[in-house]
């Protein structure tokens, strides 16, 4: 399994752009790269997966340089209630590492 | 509605007293896990389920056993509880498409072992 890493923390301000970035420099050719959004005492929630170049939905845009060994997760404009643990998980089903994830804290 | 459901969602016990926390899925999911979460250890899986019949360790399986009998059930049995088993625990599905992994998490199963 591909080992990720992740900031600890980063604090942001309300209506700013936050930019996670996830490392993973042992990426399988297979591998996805699949970001969570935890909020205290509940469960994992599925942000946004990708494999190359970029994606973006609803909540948020996902970028993969070409080498695919790092990932960024953008939030654009967040709100305090994006204030949660986010983590960066490469790899298919079964196994799962899911690190130890970087704790976003909006402030007004 | 699509989900994810495990039960009890709190539990307190004594010390060798064997439970068993159940686990469901309405999305017929072929894979499934057990994990556990810890202040400072982030999430840690316990167990892993790639069809029925199928079950295989996570990081964490040392006092646990889970079976899968059905392809919608996959319940987490502790046969002696110990207070180092005290933690939040969850259980996830997914499905495999095209090499991906989604996983769709239950509420959580606060257990404390006295």
């Amino acid at each position: 399994l591909a080992k990720t890493t992740q900031p600890i923390s980063m604090d942001s301000y309300e209506g700013q752009e936050v930019n996670i970035t996830c490392s993973h420099n042992n990426i399988a050719t297979n591998d996805y790269i699949t970001w969570y959004q935890q909020f205290p005492s509940q469960g994992p929630r599925f942000i946004i997966q990708g494999y190359k170049t970029k994606v973006t939905n609803e909540v948020a845009s996902l970028f993969i340089p070409a080498d695919r060994k790092s990932s960024t997760l953008s939030l654009p404009r967040v709100s305090l209630s994006d204030t949660a643990v986010y983590y960066c998980l490469v790899g298919d089903a079964g196994k799962s590492t899911f690190g130890d994830g970087t704790t976003l804290t909006v402030k007004p | 509605e699509a989900q994810v459901t495990q039960n009890p969602r709190y539990l307190i016990t004594v010390t060798g007293k064997k439970l068993t926390v159940t686990c469901s899925q309405n999305m017929n999911h072929e894979y499934m896990s057990w994990y556990r979460q810890d202040p400072g250890l982030g999430l840690r899986q316990i167990y892993y389920s790639m069809n029925v019949e199928v079950t295989d360790k996570g990081d964490v399986p040392e006092g646990y056993k889970v079976s899968r009998k059905e392809k919608r059930n996959f319940p987490l049995i502790l046969e002696s509880p110990s207070p180092n088993q005290t933690s939040l625990y969850f259980c996830a599905s997914s499905v495999r498409d095209r090499g991906t992994d989604t996983q769709y998490f239950g509420p959580g199963t606060r257990l404390t072992v006295l």
